[in-house]
């Protein structure tokens, strides 16, 4: 199975600053169509997972535009551009190029 | 818009079943692959099975393989999840979400909690 691992854990950041989050795969996640399927998801406390980047960097509708995708391979990041405080929340990054999906541990995001 | 609502969750006891289903609604069930994510609690994400539009293709977690069975009902948009053989382990949340390789909308979940 492919291991994604996130990092750090936790992360805890001041308003208005910016936070980037780290997630590296063990294999790579090119797929053989051209395409990498790396997604991030953030989950705020109580609520459903809610996707905000998809293919590496394609931001969903709705999404702000402070949060961006970026990476290549086996190694991709995260970036909030200026935290909000509607940011706090887990994020977790998750690979669609194998079976069985795999998600990463999630990165905690909470505010100082 | 797109709805995904989950029903069937509750408490039962080790070696029971469950079926879970999930209702969708504003878009072409049809035509998309569906998928079933469970979170234990105050633990992370795990994907379960997906299924393809036309049920020909299903794919498991090694852990509920043999026990976890995927479908759909084309007709009346909905996808299920069979639950056999339940384990403590098994207690979680688990989440209807839309698409295969990626997940762009999700239902609220279900809880399904095993326990004697």
């Amino acid at each position: 199975d492919v291991v994604m691992t996130q990092s750090p854990l936790s992360l805890s950041v001041t308003l208005g600053q910016p936070a980037s989050f780290s997630c590296k795969s063990s294999q790579s996640l090119g797929n053989s169509d051209g395409n990498t399927y790396l997604s991030w998801f953030q989950q705020r406390p109580g609520q459903s997972p809610r996707r905000l980047i998809y293919k590496v960097s394609n931001r969903d509708s709705g999404v702000p535009d402070r949060f961006s995708g970026t990476g290549s391979g086996t190694d991709f990041t995260l970036t909030i551009s200026r935290v909000e405080a509607e940011d706090v929340g887990v994020y977790y990054c998750m690979q669609g190029t194998y079976w069985p999906r795999t998600f990463g541990q999630g990165t905690n995001v909470e505010i100082k | 818009e797109v709805r995904l609502v989950e029903s069937g969750g509750g408490l039962v006891q080790p070696g029971g079943s469950l079926r879970l289903s999930c209702a969708a609604s504003g878009f072409s069930f049809s035509s998309y692959w569906m998928t079933w994510v469970r979170q234990a609690p105050g633990k992370g994400l795990e994907w379960v099975a997906t299924i393809n539009q036309g049920a020909s293709e299903k794919y498991y977690v090694d852990s509920v393989k043999g026990r976890f069975t995927i479908s759909r009902d084309n007709t009346k948009n909905s996808l299920f999840l069979q639950i056999n053989s339940l384990r403590a382990d098994d207690t979680a949340m688990y989440y209807c979400a839309r698409g295969m390789s990626s997940n762009d909308y999700w239902g609220q979940g279900t809880l399904v909690t095993v326990s004697s």
